[in-house]
């Protein structure tokens, strides 16, 4: 089974700083699909970006990029420019090449302080 | 706004009833899954259907059952509720069983009391 590690509970930012997200997962599977969702107050769940593990290039969204390292099964998200509407909870989440169902990380709670 | 549609919003009931939650996919989705956020448990994915059958099972209760009907509408159908079902429940939906993009719904808040 897939397990999905987020090891920071919460990250402060200074606006307009850069702030990086750690996200490590455990598979044998060669070929999946990794998610970062962010969840803001309202409690919806928006996916911000995805990266295909067949793909070297890391993925990229505007202020929002990874940095996917595959031998180590890590996937960083790196949010710059942080904005006061980033404050949320950032999930890491998993597809395995099923892709029938999404195993997510515990969470990390970013604060954008003003 | 994802497309995608749950009712209701919120659902406050007492232990040992049963309640229907209702998701509707994003126009043209043949997917729907559905996934529980708790604060014990973390978000699970719960169960998937896809074009109205049953494609893929997680942490999901023998008390817990779902459905998706022919107009790919799904319905959680949750029984002999425990003050541990407390919850938000999520439906997300794509557009076909092996879509690598999911796209979730504004979720329903259930309270046992």
């Amino acid at each position: 089974a897939q397990t999905v590690t987020q090891s920071q509970p919460e990250m402060s930012v200074q606006e307009a700083e850069t702030v990086t997200l750690s996200c490590t997962y455990d598979t044998s599977e060669s070929n999946y699909y990794l998610f970062w969702y962010k969840q803001p107050p309202s409690r919806q769940m928006i996916l911000v970006i995805r990266q295909e593990a067949y793909k070297q290039q890391n993925a990229t969204e505007n202020r929002f990029s990874v940095n996917f390292q595959k031998a180590a099964k890590s996937f960083s998200l790196k949010i710059s420019d942080s904005q006061l509407g980033d404050t949320a909870m950032y999930f890491c989440a998993f597809s395995g090449a099923a892709g029938n169902k999404l195993t997510f990380g515990g969470g990390t709670r970013v604060l954008v302080k003003p | 706004d994802s497309g995608v549609t749950q009712t209701p919003k919120h659902l406050i009931t007492a232990t040992g009833q049963r309640v229907t939650l209702r998701c509707s996919p994003r126009s043209g989705d043949l997917s729907v899954y559905w996934y529980q956020q708790s604060l014990d448990q973390g978000l699970q994915f719960l169960i998937q259907y896809y074009n109205g059958e049953e494609r893929a099972k997680g942490n999901i209760l023998e008390r817990f059952s779902a459905q998706q009907f022919p107009d790919l509408h799904s319905e959680l159908n949750l029984s002999s509720l425990e003050l541990g079902d407390s919850a938000l429940y999520f439906c997300a939906s794509s557009a076909d069983s092996r879509s690598y993009e999911q796209y979730f719904g504004p979720g329903t808040r259930l309270t046992v009391t």
